[in-house]
């Protein structure tokens, strides 16, 4: 079956870098791409970004840009999304979501989340 | 784009319908999804291309709309249903509504 298992809970200081992975099992991780939203406490839904795992394009929301890189291994079935030069307001559940990469666009499956906590 | 979503908070008895409206900026023809998120979990796909169920979902739930308006419409509601959700287009990029809090009436 198909599964988003993510890496655990971090906790990081202001300026600091945090980097969230993915790992992707039950069907072909480079026919479908990864998304990033991310969850603040009590907020919607932001959407941040996207890697297409077949040729490792990625895209960001523009106000991230600079600031989120996010690659894949396609041996490990693992996309990263690393956030760097991190904020307070960076304080959020990070999920990682599948899509399809030629068209069907919405997100299939989830990650589980990763909190990810900055505080001095 | 934008997505409102309206109302932000709708109080429904078990067993009545409930109608959710997802308005965006501009057309995303058809490309939009719904998401249904309860608390501390991740949101789970139940709508795609604005009409279609995802594996799964139960018949109760429904999608209609085309352009800039669009409608997810629970049946009848039942006790897991009590959750937030969120419509998303993904047309031109992807953006997500602020989400509407179904509680119990």
């Amino acid at each position: 079956q198909v599964q988003l298992v993510q890496s655990g809970a971090e906790v990081k200081e202001p300026g600091a870098s945090v980097k969230v992975s993915c790992k992707a099992s039950g069907y072909t991780f480079t026919k479908y791409g990864i998304h990033w939203v991310r969850q603040a406490p009590g907020q919607g839904l932001e959407w941040m970004g996207w890697i297409n795992t077949d040729d490792g394009i990625a895209r960001f929301l523009e106000n991230l840009q600079g600031r989120v890189t996010v690659t894949r291994d396609t041996v490990a079935t693992t996309a990263y999304m690393e956030l760097s030069s991190l904020r307070p307001e960076d304080t959020a559940i990070y999920y990682c979501a599948r899509t399809g990469i030629r068209g069907s666009y919405y997100f299939d499956y989830w990650g589980q989340g990763t909190l990810v906590t900055v505080s001095s | 784009i934008v997505m409102t979503q309206s109302p932000g908070t709708l109080s429904v008895s078990p067993g009545e319908r409930a109608t959710l409206s997802c308005r965006a900026s501009q057309s995303v023809n058809n490309n939009l999804a719904w998401y249904q998120q309860k608390s501390g979990q991740a949101p789970r796909l139940l709508i795609y291309h604005a009409s279609t169920r995802a594996t799964g979902i139960p018949a109760r739930f429904s999608g209609s709309g085309s352009g800039t308006e669009f409608t997810l419409t629970i049946s009848s509601l039942q006790s897991e249903d009590f959750a937030v959700y969120y419509c998303q287009q993904y047309d031109n990029w992807w953006t997500f509504g602020q989400g509407t809090k179904v509680e119990i009436k």
